[in-house]
């Protein structure tokens, strides 16, 4: 258990909705990352937070967005959903940010889009 | 091509056998990941290393730098070895990008 925690852990909706997903870090860290793994891209980051603010983006599209709020959680919130869109979704937290932090991850939530 | 290449995409072993699994890049980075991820998705962070090399059990990671190329070391493996093994590094964005990972089979 890395002490990252992710809700829903499983997701399944319709094409065109809106959905939530939430990630605890673990106690005491600060940063918080979001990545998407799909079959065909593999892994691949999608964004950073540190102590609330922007850090980092990465392959997010314009229909994603995610905010990390001032008790150190996170949601990622994905619009207008597509199929292409079903992944699994891994959120990960570090002390700091920058080079020298190790990233722990929590379970991920599967997402599938029907 | 991928900034993230890994070798072999697939490797079997038998319990016992000494492992080694690549990773190249092609950019600079700043530090490099190997991850762990079981059946049923989770991820586990294995190393995290800039420079030379580090060991964790029966686990062995090495980087040179200069070569731009890291490899994962596994001593006598063992059936619950079995596993995606990821390398991952972080440029000087600090963004992680990956190699699209390595399936291991340890047969008893």
């Amino acid at each position: 258990d890395s002490g990252v925690t992710q809700t829903p852990k499983h997701l399944i909706t319709a094409t065109g909705q809106r959905v939530t997903l939430r990630c605890s870090p673990r106690s005491g860290d600060l940063s918080v990352y979001w990545y998407q793994q799909s079959l065909d891209q593999g892994l691949q980051f999608l964004i950073q937070y540190y102590n609330g603010e922007e850090r980092a983006k990465g392959n997010i599209l314009e229909r994603f967005s995610a905010q990390q709020f001032p008790d150190l959680h996170s949601e990622l919130n994905l619009s207008s959903l597509e199929l292409g869109d079903s992944a699994l979704y891994f959120c990960a937290s570090s002390v700091g940010w920058g080079d020298n932090n190790e990233q722990f991850f929590g379970p991920g939530t599967r997402l599938t889009v029907l | 091509k991928n900034e993230v290449e890994q070798s072999p995409q697939n490797l079997t072993a038998q319990e016992g056998e000494f492992i080694t699994i690549n990773c190249s890049y092609s950019v600079g980075i700043s530090a490099l990941h190997w991850l762990q991820q079981h059946p049923g998705g989770g991820i586990v962070s294995l190393f995290m290393l800039s420079s030379g090399k580090k060991k964790h059990g029966r686990l062995i990671a090495t980087i040179n730098i200069q070569e731009k190329h890291s490899s994962l070391h596994i001593t006598a493996s063992h059936p619950r070895d079995s596993a995606v093994y990821i390398c991952a590094v972080m440029g000087s964005n600090y963004k992680l990008t990956f190699g699209k990972g390595t399936l291991l089979t340890v047969n008893p």
